[in-house]
């Protein structure tokens, strides 16, 4: 299974953009990359997923190079209530069109005022 | 409208017992998750489920045992709970394949 590996904690400031980076050094070549969110006392959340190159939702950007060893999230100005875990995930995929989700143990970012 | 409920949501029980945790999803989906969550925000899955039979079992010990009725649930069962149980367990559904699984509110476990 593909390992995950990405800062323990991170803080920033309001207004600021935010890049939290994953290494993923062993994924494979059918596996995708996505990255949820955690608030204190809820289930993480969806916010992005790529294969390779830029991907840009409402919410955040997702740049992967061309070796896909690693990926960044970047979090556009970000504000108080984007304090949360982020969690890079690496979906080893499996037959039949299902995976395996690996969840690293997050990068915990705190939005100061 | 919950998406995906989960009960209880706290449940404090002593070593030894045997324990029920409830999942269900109104989205439609065909594929349900468990995933095991420690003190140090570690998230790890557990089981999943595609249309009622199991398709991922990730090295959990045999007296965790799921149970799926129909599609649209999926029940965690614990036999002889251990003091090692302690954690936040949350259940997650997904369309076969996709990516964005849609997450419970969890289930805070504490075994004494």
């Amino acid at each position: 299974l593909a390992k995950t590996t990405q800062p323990i904690s991170m803080d920033s400031y309001e207004g600021q953009e935010v890049n939290i980076t994953c290494s993923h050094n062993n994924i494979a070549t059918n596996d995708y990359i996505t990255w949820y969110q955690q608030f204190p006392s809820q289930g993480p959340r969806f916010i992005i997923q790529g294969y390779k190159t830029k991907v840009t939702n409402e919410v955040a950007s997702l740049f992967i190079p061309a070796d896909r060893k690693s990926s960044t999230l970047s979090l556009p100005r970000v504000s108080l209530s984007d304090t949360a875990v982020y969690y890079c995930l690496v979906m080893d995929s499996l037959s039949g069109g299902s995976y395996i989700p690996t969840f690293g143990r997050g990068t915990s970012l705190i939005v100061h005022p | 409208d919950t998406a995906v409920s989960q009960t209880p949501k706290y449940l404090v029980t002593q070593m030894g017992n045997d324990k029920s945790i409830k999942c269900e999803q109104n989205l439609g989906h065909d594929t349900m998750y468990w995933y095991k969550q420690d003190s140090k925000k570690f998230l790890k899955i557990m089981f999943s489920y595609n249309n009622k039979e199991l398709i991922i079992n990730e090295t959990v010990p045999n007296r965790f045992s799921p149970k799926s009725p129909d599609k649209a649930h999926l029940n965690l069962h614990i036999n002889s709970l251990e003091l090692g149980d302690s954690a936040v367990y949350f259940c997650a559904s997904s369309h076969l394949g996709e990516y964005e699984q849609y997450f419970g509110p969890g289930t805070r476990l504490t075994v004494t």
